[in-house]
Parts: structure tokens; C-alpha cells; sequence
């Protein structure tokens, strides 16, 4: 049972325009989410992140929110460049428990010049 | 700073070979480590875990095996490798508390 979820397998956008993927999650003991960025042949690396007592975190282009009710998160990318094409992970943690990320399956962004 | 060696990058082995991964962490100490396996069209499966030297949890039943001989080194194994173990193996650590994993360049493996 995935107890993360990104149900969009690609998505294309135009550079310049807004990225928005989108990922949700079952365990309610998550309280830690991150967002990870993958290149092929490459291990994946950190983007960003957001803790559960926040709704919202912004780093540069970069901004996830996080709708604890709904258990959904989402990474928007403004604006798009065609650097961000890769696969994005998503992935979330219980920090009073083991820590351990579980990861959803992945969302590949293309973003066309 | 923090830094995560995994090796090879790529590997080719027939079916029944052994196979043997390695990972290192440097910078860090007591790290907890993880494989991952990234199949064809699939998310990161994590594989295994370990807290500590000699301690590993198996998330998944299957023919590997890990093995953490010191703090900052995690070894992945098989005895005798399937075509079905083919797929790209990462290896990552994350500090206790703090739930970023670090992740290695990963491992393409190929079982013919």
C-alpha cells in the first residue's frame, strides 16, 4: 500500500510558466515532507522541505505547501526553466519515529523553451 | 562537509552471480543508512535500514542482503542475483532526528 502518492506520472510545461506537482499521502504520523529533484543515472537531491506546523516554505523559484487536512502537498516552480526537467520525488517522514523517508513514484517535468 | 561514495556506478552480472554494493559516508558519524532500488517506471523502494554498525532492518523479502561493518560503511549483497534484481541502487544516509536524506549517485545494475 503507498502510503505516498503522486498520481501524475509526467508533466510538460512551458518555460516561464508555473510547475505545480502535486503529491498526497495516507499516514497521518507524517509531519515531515521533502521534495526531492532526480536526473537520470543520477542519485536524487534535496529541493526542498516543510514541516507540519507550517503550511508554507519558500526557497528561491521553489515554494511547497502543505494542506494538512487534505494530506496533499504541492511544489511550485515559478518560473519554469528547461534546467528543471527531471523527475521529482516526493517524499515524507515521522520525525517521532523511525525517520526513515518513503518516497512516492515520481513526477517527470519536462519544460519546453 | 558531508559526502556519500557509492561504487560502481555501473555493473553488468549474469544471472547467479554474487553481487556485492558499497557505500561510505564521510563528515558524519553515526548515520543512519539506506538501499533504495529504483525499478523500471517505479518509485525508490527502500530496501533496507540501519541505525547502527551490525544493526539492519529488511523492508523487503528477497534474495539481498545488507551488511553495516562499520559506522560509515553500508554493503549490499547477493548471493546469487536475479534477472528481476536489475535496477538503479541508491544508497543514502540521514542524521538521526533530521529527516533529509543524502543520497549517493546510485549503482545501474544489469543482471543478464
Amino acid at each position: 500500500d503507498q502510503q505516498v502518492k503522486q498520481n501524475s506520472p509526467s508533466l510538460s510545461v512551458q518555460e516561464g510558466r508555473i510547475s505545480i506537482l502535486n503529491c498526497d499521502y495516507t499516514n497521518s504520523m507524517f509531519d515531515y515532507f521533502l521534495w526531492y529533484k532526480k536526473y537520470p543515472a543520477e542519485g536524487p537531491t534535496f529541493l526542498i522541505s516543510i514541516s507540519s506546523i507550517k503550511d508554507k516554505n519558500e526557497d528561491g523559484r521553489f515554494t511547497v505547501f502543505l494542506n494538512k487536512s487534505a494530506k496533499h502537498l504541492s511544489l511550485h516552480i515559478v518560473p519554469s526553466q528547461p534546467g528543471d526537467s527531471a523527475v521529482y520525488f516526493c517524499a515524507a517522514s515521522e520525525t517521532g519515529g523511525s525517520y526513515i523517508p518513503t518516497f512516492g513514484r515520481g513526477t517527470s517535468l519536462i519544460v519546453h523553451p | 562537509s558531508q559526502t556519500i561514495h557509492q561504487w560502481p556506478a555501473t555493473l553488468v552480472q549474469p544471472v547467479g552471480s554474487p553481487l556485492s554494493l558499497e557505500c561510505t559516508v564521510e563528515g558524519t558519524s553515526n548515520p543512519n543508512l539506506y538501499w533504495y532500488r529504483q525499478a523500471a517506471g517505479r518509485g525508490l523502494q527502500l530496501l533496507f535500514y540501519s541505525v547502527g554498525i551490525g544493526q539492519i532492518s529488511s523492508e523487503v523479502p528477497q534474495n539481498l542482503s545488507a551488511s553495516r561493518p562499520q559506522d560509515r560503511q553500508f554493503i549490499l549483497s547477493s548471493k546469487k542475483l536475479l534477472l528481476s534484481d536489475s535496477g538503479f541502487y541508491l544508497c543514502a544516509w540521514t542524521r538521526t532526528g533530521l529527516g533529509v536524506a543524502f543520497f549517493g549517485q546510485g549503482t545501474r545494475l544489469t543482471v543478464v
